[in-house]
């Protein structure tokens, strides 16, 4: 089955400064890759998803890049504020309608003022 | 707002109790998740649900039953559970008749086994 690493499990960055999670994935037919972000005691929000056709997307200060041959995706934050402090989560699916979500571990971000 | 719906939001409950969570959402989705999480760990996929019938099992002990009566709603049914189920239980929905749709993730209920 698939399996997801992720790294860092920690990381603490000025605020302003760029924040950068990667993914690694074992399965070459997963194609639909999610990041969540989930705060303390709430709910695992989407931020950012990529499928397996595009190498890279933007949403403001959030990017994701897909690198398939390699198998690895990559969640980039610019311009980090306090706000940003979270774990987030990438997530790798098989199926085409994304319902078998594996998740990596996870990746607390602490933003510091 | 939180579009889908998870009742109670905490639960205490004795190890012989049975007791049922709740979830509701009203975006039309027909795919329906339930996940367990354990602290400082991700989600994991328990049951799916497409179209009202249920398609992923994870390997779940018995003890948790998944019911869902119909295209907004699921319920978790407990009975006999042990102090490692203690966990968040979160409920989630997706568009299943579109590719790579994401999944909406409800607050969850915190369920405590004493």
């Amino acid at each position: 089955g698939e399996n997801v690493e992720q790294h860092p499990s920690t990381l603490s960055v000025q605020e302003g400064d760029s924040a950068v999670i990667k993914c690694t994935y074992s399965d070459s037919a997963s194609n639909y890759f999610p990041w969540y972000k989930q705060e303390l005691g709430k709910r695992p929000q989407l931020i950012i998803d990529i499928r397996s056709n595009v190498g890279e997307k933007k949403d403001q200060r959030i990017a994701v890049t897909l690198n398939k041959t390699a198998k690895h995706f990559s969640l980039h934050i610019t311009e980090t504020q306090p706000e940003d402090s979270a774990v987030y989560f990438c997530a790798a699916s098989m199926d085409n309608y994304g319902q078998n979500f594996v998740f990596g571990p996870g990746t607390r971000l602490s933003v510091l003022p | 707002d939180t579009e889908v719906t998870q009742t109670p939001k905490h639960l205490v409950m004795g190890m012989t109790n049975k007791k049922s969570l709740k979830c509701e959402q009203h975006m039309g989705h027909r795919a329906m998740y339930w996940y367990k999480q354990k602290a400082k760990k991700p989600p994991e996929l328990m049951f799916v649900y497409s179209y009202e019938k249920l398609s992923i099992n994870e390997s779940v002990p018995s003890r948790f039953s998944p019911e869902c009566p119909n295209s907004s709603l699921l319920n978790l049914h407990l009975h006999a559970l042990q102090p490692e189920d203690s966990a968040l239980y979160l409920c989630a929905s997706s568009q299943s008749d579109k590719y790579f749709q994401p999944q909406h993730f409800g607050d969850g209920t915190r369920l405590s086994i004493l």
